[in-house]
């Protein structure tokens, strides 16, 4: 059964990067047909795409997000990467990996989630 | 960008059935999926591809998706069922969520 696991610090300073990683257990990131995908939810809100990565290096991002976000494979540990520098107040949030589906030309969804790291920004 | 659209709350009854909205531009032309999440908890695939049911979720729980609306129908819905549903959908190589809709069984 796949398995996800965020893992990475649970407070940033404000202007810093936070850097999580998403290791995968019980399947390959290289398994062909999915991608690997970061979510994220500040509390009491709703979801937001951050953006997605295939095992190749193929990179998704959310346009809101701009140039501030870069997610990255490591095929030889099976984890991914999500790097979002400049951080303020307004990225604090759980965020989530998960294994993205991509079928055909717009059949994309998420299953499995990781279970959700918490991070907070503030000095 | 591409929106999604839905009610901010569904309230049902124990037995009854729950109908959630989540409507986009030609959405219909768009695979639509749907997740389920409760307090505290990681969100669930429940639909995906419009209509598709992943293994272990209940039969209960059924989709459709036509013009500019897809639907989450949960007949006989049960208590268990109370929780927060996002529907999602892929638009110019974009993920895009809903807002979320609370689903309140009294």
């Amino acid at each position: 059964q796949l398995q996800l696991q965020e893992s990475g610090p649970g407070l940033v300073k404000p202007s810093e990067t936070l850097s999580l990683t998403c290791t995968v257990s019980g399947g390959s990131i290289s398994s062909s047909g999915y991608f690997w995908g970061w979510i994220r939810q500040p509390p009491g809100k709703g979801l937001e795409w951050i953006g997605s990565v295939l095992y190749s290096g193929n990179t998704y991002y959310n346009p809101s997000l701009g140039s501030r976000v870069t997610i990255s494979a490591d095929m030889s540990n099976n984890q991914f990467s999500l790097m979002l520098t400049s951080v303020t107040a307004a990225d604090s949030a759980v965020y989530y990996c998960g294994r993205q589906f991509k079928v055909g030309q717009t059949g994309r969804w998420f299953d499995p989630w990781g279970q959700g790291t918490l991070v907070t920004v503030s000095s | 960008s591409y929106d999604l659209t839905q009610p901010p709350s569904v309230s049902v009854s124990p037995g009854q059935t729950a109908s959630i909205t989540c409507s986009g531009d030609k959405l219909g032309s768009k695979y639509a999926t749907w997740y389920q999440q409760k307090p505290g908890q990681s969100p669930v695939l429940v639909i995906y591809q419009d209509t598709k049911r992943p293994s272990g979720i209940p039969e209960r729980f059924s989709g459709s998706n036509s013009g500019n609306t897809a639907t989450l129908t949960i007949s006989g819905t049960q208590a268990m069922d109370e929780a927060d549903y996002y529907c999602q959908a892929w638009d110019s190589n974009t993920v895009v969520f809903g807002g979320g809709t609370k689903v309140t069984v009294l």
